[in-house]
């Protein structure tokens, strides 16, 4: 069993739309949970991240951790086409250098 | 404040060709990374480091090698260019708090070894 499994996708949703990405993971040390963001081309750009277990809310984003699932969901509400991109999850904890990636999800938010 | 710079964006090698690949970053960061991202293979980690001059191996080391001389910047080498390192290639820095671990991550080399 991989450390971090993520849906590669492709997910294509209208605009408008409310976009759920996921993630689990099977390392219960993890406690900070991240969510790059990379548009084509580019380097990943940190989005949110969580410490623990519970919501964070930063504008049309959603960030919520389930430790006791070992799940991690990063929702989009009212999803833009400028939302396009390739989402990944990150983990770390446990002391480790390290952050541990799923291998992202690329989204397209159709005008 | 440039962040993470690398040097080149883009590179073709021949096989049996050597290059090193620059980063550099401006942030006082104490660790460093390098990537490579492959199509449905996500990013996998090739070498680290914690601090100047130390280094460490990562998931897929092999046929790379590594220098950290200044803590600014963390070079990547390749000896003996494979086709099989065709890729593009991230460097990240960060600055661990506890076990939180932000990395900012520079643009990215294109690589192509025919």
């Amino acid at each position: 069993q991989k450390e971090v499994e993520q849906d590669p996708g492709p997910l294509s949703v209208p605009e408008g739309a409310i976009v759920s990405l996921n993630c689990t993971y099977s390392n219960s040390a993890f406690q900070y949970f991240m969510w790059y963001r990379q548009y084509s081309r580019k380097g990943p750009e940190l989005l949110m991240y969580t410490y623990s277990s519970g919501n964070k809310e930063d504008g049309r984003f959603t960030a919520q951790v389930d430790k006791s699932s070992k799940y991690i969901s990063l929702f989009i509400r009212d999803s833009q086409p400028s939302d396009s991109a390739t989402y990944l999850c990150a983990m770390s904890g446990g002391g480790s250098e390290k952050l541990v990636f799923g291998k992202g999800t690329k989204l397209t938010v159709n005008p | 404040n440039a962040g993470v710079t690398q040097t080149p964006k883009f590179r073709v090698l021949k096989t049996g060709q050597s290059m090193t690949l620059l980063c550099a970053q401006d942030m006082n960061h104490e660790y460093m990374y390098w990537y490579r991202q492959d199509p449905g293979m996500g990013l996998r980690l090739i070498h680290y480091s914690v601090g100047e001059g130390t280094t460490a191996k990562g998931e897929v080391p092999d046929g790379y090698n590594v220098s950290r001389l200044k803590k600014q910047n963390f070079l990547l080498g390749l000896e003996s260019a494979a086709p099989s390192q065709t890729s593009v290639y991230f460097c990240a820095s960060s600055q661990l708090a506890g076990s939180y671990n932000e990395q900012f991550f520079g643009p990215g080399t294109r690589l192509t070894v025919l």
